[in-house]
Order: structure tokens, then C-alpha cells, then sequence
């Protein structure tokens, strides 16, 4: 139990696109789902954690007209990186848990890995 | 806020010896504290966890971690180290008033000699 999944697994893309990268917990509920980033051979860095149904809180220094998170239904939640520049370029993880267990995990998904050309 | 410090940057290990990987945190309170396993270009996998009771505590793939108050400490352990454990291990602590609150150490990179 308690898989999370992420798509896609790696994308290229043009300066100046936008990206889509979805998060599903694939069997159960989650109500908070986390996002970080990662660069090469450093920790994951929280950009911020979304619960459904409300917007997203951010971390100090993320952008959130950049990095639009969307947590739609208990089971999927979305970031889109609008407008990529290649210092956008990294490896994007998300995790999900149930919010109101004080004892309650997180899981990870398998990551994502950006590459803005 | 909670913190974590992982001292090491990256180990070298002989297989079949043993490894002791090293986390010290910093929070005011009972802390939840978290062993996180990363495969090149892979998530991050659960190894173990400790949120209350025996200090001691069992986690997969052999692995265990001890909890020590007194030194602020949660390193991980395992008696034999196989190839397959090369990857990168990262430790987290959690507030305890928000579980969902989780801040990771810098990572500790683990190289499995034949």
C-alpha cells in the first residue's frame, strides 16, 4: 500500500513553455500532498505543501505565479512550471499523506526530472 | 523550527561490514524522525520511523536506527552491508504538532566496495 505515483518521469522542454507534472496517490486518500525540489546531489528542498480543495502554501522564496500547484481531488495534485527557464531545470518529488494523524507518513512518488532547454 | 545535520557527505564501505550512518536533529519538542532511502534517479523510499516508544527501531532491508535523546541523535545502522545498499540516505524530522512538517538533512551518500 501507500504508492504514489508521478508523471511524467522526465520531460524536456523550450525556454519559455509551461509544465505539467501530476502527483497521484494511487491507493488511498490524500488529503496533503508536498512538493520539493531537488538539485544535483542535495537534499529535497519543501516548495510547498497543498491540501485539497484550498490553495497551496508555499515556502519562503518559491514563486507561486511560477510554480502552480493545484490539488484538486483527494487523489491527485498538480505543478505547473509556467514559463521554464533552464535555472528551472531540476528534479521535482512529490509525497502525500493524510493530514490530521499526527503520526502519519509521507510518501514519495518517483520524482520527475526537468531539463528546460 | 526542526533541523537535521548529517555529518557525512560520503561513505565508503567494504560489503559485508558494518554501517553506522550518522543524524543529529534539533527541535524543541519530541521530534518524529525518519530514515529515507534514494536510488540514482529514484524517490525516496521509507526505511524506518520513530515517533514513540522503544528507541530502538526495526526497519526494512535490515536496516535499524536508535533514537537518543540525550544526544539529539537517530543514526542508522546495519551489521552487513550488501552491494545493493549503495544509494543515497537522507534523515528527516518531523514536528511533533505537525507530522506533515518535515525537514530533511543534506544527505549522506553510501558507496559499497566488492
Amino acid at each position: 500500500g501507500a504508492v504514489v505515483s508521478q508523471h511524467p518521469s522526465r520531460v524536456i522542454c523550450k525556454s519559455g513553455t509551461s509544465v505539467k507534472i501530476e502527483c497521484r496517490s494511487l491507493d488511498f486518500q490524500a488529503t496533503t500532498m508536498f512538493w520539493y525540489r531537488q538539485f544535483p546531489k542535495q537534499s529535497l528542498m519543501l516548495m510547498a505543501t497543498s491540501n485539497e480543495g484550498s490553495k497551496a502554501t508555499y515556502e519562503q522564496g518559491v514563486e507561486k505565479d511560477k510554480f502552480l500547484i493545484n490539488h484538486a481531488s483527494l487523489t491527485l495534485s498538480t505543478l505547473t512550471v509556467t514559463s521554464a527557464h533552464p535555472e528551472d531545470s531540476s528534479f521535482y518529488i512529490c509525497s502525500a499523506s493524510t493530514f490530521g494523524s499526527y503520526q502519519e507518513t509521507q510518501y514519495f512518488g518517483p520524482g520527475t526530472r526537468l531539463l528546460v532547454l | 523550527a526542526q533541523s537535521v545535520t548529517q555529518p557525512d557527505i560520503h561513505i565508503t564501505v567494504s560489503e559485508g561490514a558494518s554501517l553506522e550512518l550518522r543524524c543529529n536533529y534539533s527541535y524543541g519538542a519530541t521530534p518524529y524522525l525518519f530514515w529515507y532511502v534514494q536510488s540514482p534517479g529514484q524517490g525516496l523510499q521509507l526505511l524506518l520511523k520513530y515517533f514513540s516508544g522503544d528507541t530502538l527501531v526495526q526497519g526494512i532491508k535490515g536496516f535499524e536506527a536508535e533514537f537518543k535523546r540525550s544526544q539529539s541523535s537517530f543514526n542508522l545502522r546495519k551489521p552487513s552491508v550488501h552491494w545493493s545498499d549503495a544509494a543515497e540516505y537522507f534523515c528527516a524530522v518531523g514536528a511533533s504538532y505537525n507530522n506533515n512538517d518535515m525537514r530533511f538533512g543534506a544527505g549522506t551518500r553510501l558507496t559499497v566496495k566488492p
